[in-house]
């Protein structure tokens, strides 16, 4: 059983900061790691699939880093908005399996 | 471009009822995946086909639950003699993705399941 845990499970911030999240897995064959933004009464939406040690993506505001060998990647957010306001979810995907096993999330709020 | 549609939008049976669920993935997207979310926990993967590949049924919690990929597009999750820990979300998700090789998945809007 692959063991995905995402923290903190939820964080509450205010408009304006920059905050940052955790997703661990194993690290043993691995193969790509994707994170999901799901916003409430919406369907989740792919933020990033990233597949190489050391790897950096950024789309806007949002950044994350990948650590294969230790198997962590972090979420940044950069002057966080209201609508950044949902589930962050990571899914480690091992073996070129295709099957994302995806973690609880972190249930972000960001305050007007 | 159309995204992911799922129908109906919400789904209220009764237990012991059996209940198909729909999925039309991305024209053109080779690869479908079922997910459902139960309340309170995370999403839980449920099937996967890939082109005219035999289904990866791994996820599947029991043997009331089956799917079929019509020529290789739409998707039905049916679930038989419904039981209430059924009651999910349950959410289609296509990406582009082959064999050895890695896409990010576009999900649908999900059927929400009560089972009453």
């Amino acid at each position: 059983i692959l063991n995905v845990e995402q923290s903190p499970q939820s964080l509450h911030v205010q408009e304006g900061d920059s905050t940052n999240f955790t997703c661990s897995f194993p690290s043993s064959n691995f193969y790509a790691l994707h994170w999901y933004r799901w916003e409430t009464a919406k369907s989740p939406e792919a933020l990033f699939v990233m597949t190489l040690n050391g790897d950096e993506k950024k789309k806007g505001r949002i950044s994350a880093t990948l650590n294969t060998k230790e198997g962590y990647s972090y979420l940044y957010i950069k002057g966080s908005q209201p609508e950044d306001s949902a589930t962050y979810l990571c899914a480690p995907e091992r073996d070129s399996s295709y099957k994302l096993i995806f973690g609880s999330g972190t249930r972000l709020l960001v305050r007007p | 471009g159309a995204g992911v549609s799922q129908s109906p939008s919400n789904k209220v049976t009764e237990k012991g009822k059996d209940v198909e669920l729909r999925c039309d993935p991305i024209s053109g997207h080779t690869a479908l995946y079922w997910y459902r979310q139960s309340l309170g926990q995370g999403l839980e993967f449920l099937i996967y086909f890939q082109g005219n590949s035999a289904p990866d049924k791994s996820g599947l919690p029991s043997d009331r639950f089956s799917a079929e990929r019509t020529g290789g597009s739409v998707s039905t999750l049916t679930i038989q003699r419904t039981q209430q820990e059924d009651s999910a979300v349950y959410l289609c998700a296509s990406s582009r993705g082959a064999a050895d090789s890695t896409y990010e998945q576009y999900f649908g809007p999900g059927t929400r399941l009560t089972v009453t």
